[in-house]
C-alpha cells in the first residue's frame, strides 16, 4: 500500500536553533518527493523537489535529502525563524503512467522567541 | 507568479444544502485538483481533471461531483452536504507533465457544515 508517515507530529524550538523532520515512504514506483511549506490557514507552497537520482537540495535554510535505497526524506532547517512555524508536508509521486501522489499529515513546526 | 484563487476562504452550509466551491487559476494550466485537508490526515485527492470537460475520480469522490467548463475554472459540488464534509477543501493547478510538474494550490476553502 502506497504510504507517507511524518515524523514528529509536532516540534516545538527555540528561534536560531537548528531541526529535522522525517519523512518515510512506500510509494512505488518512486517519480519524485516534494516538501511543502503551508503557513496557517493557507495553501501549501512547494519548498524543494527531488527525483530518483538527486540524494540532497537546498532552498535557502531549508535542505531536503533523499535516500531512494531506505525511502527516507529529511527536511532540515537551519538557523529557524519566527516565520518557520508552519505544517511541512512530504509528498511523494509515483509513476504509475497516470497520476498518483500521497501526501503525508505533515509535521506541524512551532518556533518560540 | 501563478496564482490560484478560489471562491471563498470561509462557509458554513447547512446539512442537505447543494455547494458549490469555485477556484480559478491564471497561468493556462491543463491540470487542476480538488483535495480536502482534515487533522491528522495526509491531503486526500478528490476529484482533478486534465482538461477542460475531463474529470478523474481522486481517493474519495463519493458524495463530490467536479464541473470544468473553461480551462481556468475547476468548481467542486457537494450535491447534498453533510456534517462529514466538513473540512479544509483546497484547489491546486499545475502544467501538463504530472507527477513532475509541481502543483500550485489555492489558499483554501474551510466549510462547516451544521
Amino acid at each position: 500500500k502506497n504510504q507517507v508517515e511524518q515524523s514528529p507530529q509536532s516540534l516545538i524550538i527555540l528561534e536560531g536553533k537548528n531541526c529535522t523532520l522525517q519523512c518515510n515512504y512506500t510509494v512505488s514506483p518512486f517519480s519524485n518527493l516534494r516538501w511543502y511549506k503551508q503557513d496557517t490557514g493557507r495553501g501549501p507552497v512547494s519548498l524543494t523537489i527531488m527525483t530518483f537520482s538527486e540524494n540532497t537540495k537546498s532552498n535557502g535554510r531549508y535542505t531536503a535529502t533523499l535516500d531512494a535505497d531506505t525511502k527516507q526524506s529529511s527536511l532540515h532547517i537551519t538557523a529557524s525563524q519566527l516565520s518557520d512555524s508552519a505544517s511541512y508536508i512530504c509528498v511523494v509521486s509515483a509513476n504509475t503512467g497516470g497520476f498518483k501522489t500521497i501526501f503525508g499529515a505533515g509535521t506541524r513546526l512551532f518556533v518560540k522567541a | 507568479d501563478v496564482k490560484v484563487t478560489q471562491s471563498s476562504r470561509y462557509l458554513v452550509k447547512r446539512t442537505g444544502e447543494k455547494v458549490f466551491l469555485e477556484c480559478v487559476q491564471d497561468m493556462d494550466h491543463e491540470n487542476m485538483f480538488w483535495y480536502r485537508q482534515d487533522p491528522g490526515l495526509g491531503l486526500r485527492l478528490i476529484y482533478f481533471s486534465y482538461d477542460v470537460k475531463m474529470k478523474e475520480k481522486g481517493d474519495i469522490p463519493e458524495g463530490y461531483s467536479v464541473s470544468r467548463e473553461k480551462k481556468e475554472r475547476f468548481s467542486l459540488i457537494l450535491e447534498s452536504a453533510s456534517t462529514n464534509q466538513t473540512s479544509m477543501y483546497l484547489c491546486a493547478s499545475s502544467p501538463l507533465g504530472q507527477p513532475l510538474s509541481e502543483q500550485y494550490f489555492g489558499p483554501g476553502t474551510r466549510l462547516t457544515v451544521t
